[in-house]
């Protein structure tokens, strides 16, 4: 199966700083990549979309300027949380698309997710 | 519609025993399916997937099924094991590219 690799798996920083994650699609080319970010025992939400070339789609309510991504091959997104602050802690993950194959209509394969601390 | 700060349902299952994982869905225009499984730690993991115009797909130990009257989604596991264990998403496409996930269920598989 394709391969997300996202990198890294876990970082601890301090308040103001700015942390910057990778999400890497391994053995094919994704136009689109996704970033959710998920608190624990709960359920994955989607933050954005990430389209190779141009803006990202942020979901309602989440801070453009304070989440930025950058898409700027078809194989790697990035994720800079900026000026993070405790309540930006939590577990982010990134997919991406693998296209349309057949009758699957919107395959998502998942990295492993990286762990934000914020002290 | 999207999940928001609910605490997961837990299914608690003899090893060996079957289990059944349940998801309703919200969006009568989601036309593809996808169940995940997440362990601990770990992003989530494809698991099987099955398109409108199916009621029913067959995988290694897995079967989901698709109740569209209802917008209902299952997951059956046959003969489960241990390594079961984990959280298990299912995950709708209403339009445009994007999964919308269910709120997730725990499975725990006791020896």
């Amino acid at each position: 199966g394709a391969v997300v690799s996202q990198h890294p798996s876990w970082v601890i920083c301090k308040s103001g700083t700015s942390v910057k994650i990778e999400c890497r699609s391994l053995d094919f080319q994704a136009t689109t990549m996704f970033w959710y970010r998920q608190f624990p025992k709960q359920s994955l939400m989607l933050m954005a979309t990430s389209n190779e070339g141009s803006k990202a789609t942020y979901e309602q309510g989440v801070e453009k300027d304070k989440f930025l991504i950058n898409h700027a091959s078809l194989t790697l997104s990035t994720l800079t949380v900026t000026s993070a602050h405790p309540e930006d802690s939590s577990f982010y993950i990134c997919s991406a698309n693998g296209g349309r194959r057949e009758w699957r209509i919107n395959i998502q394969y998942f990295g492993a997710g990286t762990r934000l601390s914020v002290l | 519609g999207e999940s928001v700060g609910l605490h997961l349902p837990t299914l608690s299952v003899q090893e060996g025993d079957n289990s059944i994982i349940n998801c309703a869905y919200s969006n009568s225009a989601s036309d593809y399916f996808i169940w995940y499984k997440q362990e601990s730690g770990k992003g989530p993991q494809f698991i099987i997937d099955i398109r409108s115009n199916m009621d029913k797909r067959q995988g290694q130990r897995v079967t989901v099924l698709l109740n569209k009257t209802v917008k209902h989604l299952s997951l059956q596991i046959a003969a489960t094991q241990p390594g079961d264990s984990a959280v298990y998403f299912c995950a709708e496409t209403p339009q445009g590219g994007k999964l919308i996930f269910g709120q997730g269920t725990e499975l725990s598989v006791k020896p």
